[in-house]
């Protein structure tokens, strides 16, 4: 157990629907990232929150959105679900705003999300 | 650019041997080579990681060889052993205002016993 936590590990949905996953980073940990992982592109940077504020943003489509709450914990939604949104979808959690050499991201086991 | 590229896209050796996984880079702001460690139905974790200022680092049976003139960085597993079957990820970070990893496409490792 890496002691970040992803909700639900599965989801089937359907095409234009709107899904939530959702992360419990590790205890301490301020930072989170979010990250999808298809067989063609690997895995792709989406957003970090650091303590509740938005710090970076990669290549996340506008029908998706973040936020971090109060507690740390963090959701993604995914809205108007396309077949091509099918994926893992990672989250990680790190101590502070970047990665240090020897502890990096602690990742989840991810929510494999399939749109039908 | 931001992209890291990664080879072999698979690889298959037996036990005993030294699969080295090789990747490279173009922007020259990267400072940070962290290499990832993914099994089936797990997420990514963390084996080893190195900066532009050394040129060799070991953890173990992981070895990271970092290249800076010609950037790229390559991973060698000394000893292979069929519980290192797993997929490898590279990735690398600026820092500077990009606090993301941008990874390599993945090397799948096979350790036949």
């Amino acid at each position: 157990d890496s002691g970040v936590t992803q909700t639900p590990k599965h989801l089937i949905t359907a095409t234009g629907q709107r899904v939530t996953l959702r992360c419990s980073p590790r205890s301490g940990d301020l930072s989170v990232y979010w990250y999808q992982q298809s067989l063609d592109q690997g895995l792709q940077f989406l957003i970090q929150y650091y303590n509740g504020e938005e710090r970076a943003k990669g290549n996340i489509l506008e029908r998706f959105s973040a936020q971090q709450f109060p507690d740390l914990h963090s959701e993604l939604n995914l809205s108007s679900l396309e077949l091509g949104d099918s994926a893992l979808y990672f989250c990680a959690s790190s101590i502070g705003l970047r990665t240090g050499d020897n502890y990096g991201y602690t990742f989840g086991s991810g929510t494999r999300l399939t749109v039908v | 650019q931001q992209q890291v590229k990664q080879s072999p896209q698979s690889l298959i050796v037996q036990k005993g041997g030294i699969p080295i996984i090789n990747c490279a880079y173009e922007n020259t702001a990267f400072d940070y080579f962290p290499w990832y460690q993914q099994f089936p139905g797990k997420g990514p974790a963390l084996l080893i990681a190195i900066r532009p200022d050394v040129s060799e680092k070991k953890e173990g049976r992981f070895t990271i060889s970092f290249n800076k003139s010609a950037k790229q960085f390559s991973l060698h597993i000394m000893d292979s052993q069929p519980g290192d079957s797993a997929t490898y990820f590279c990735a690398a970070n600026s820092g500077a205002g990009s606090y993301q990893l941008t990874f390599g496409k993945g090397t799948k490792l096979s350790v036949i016993p």
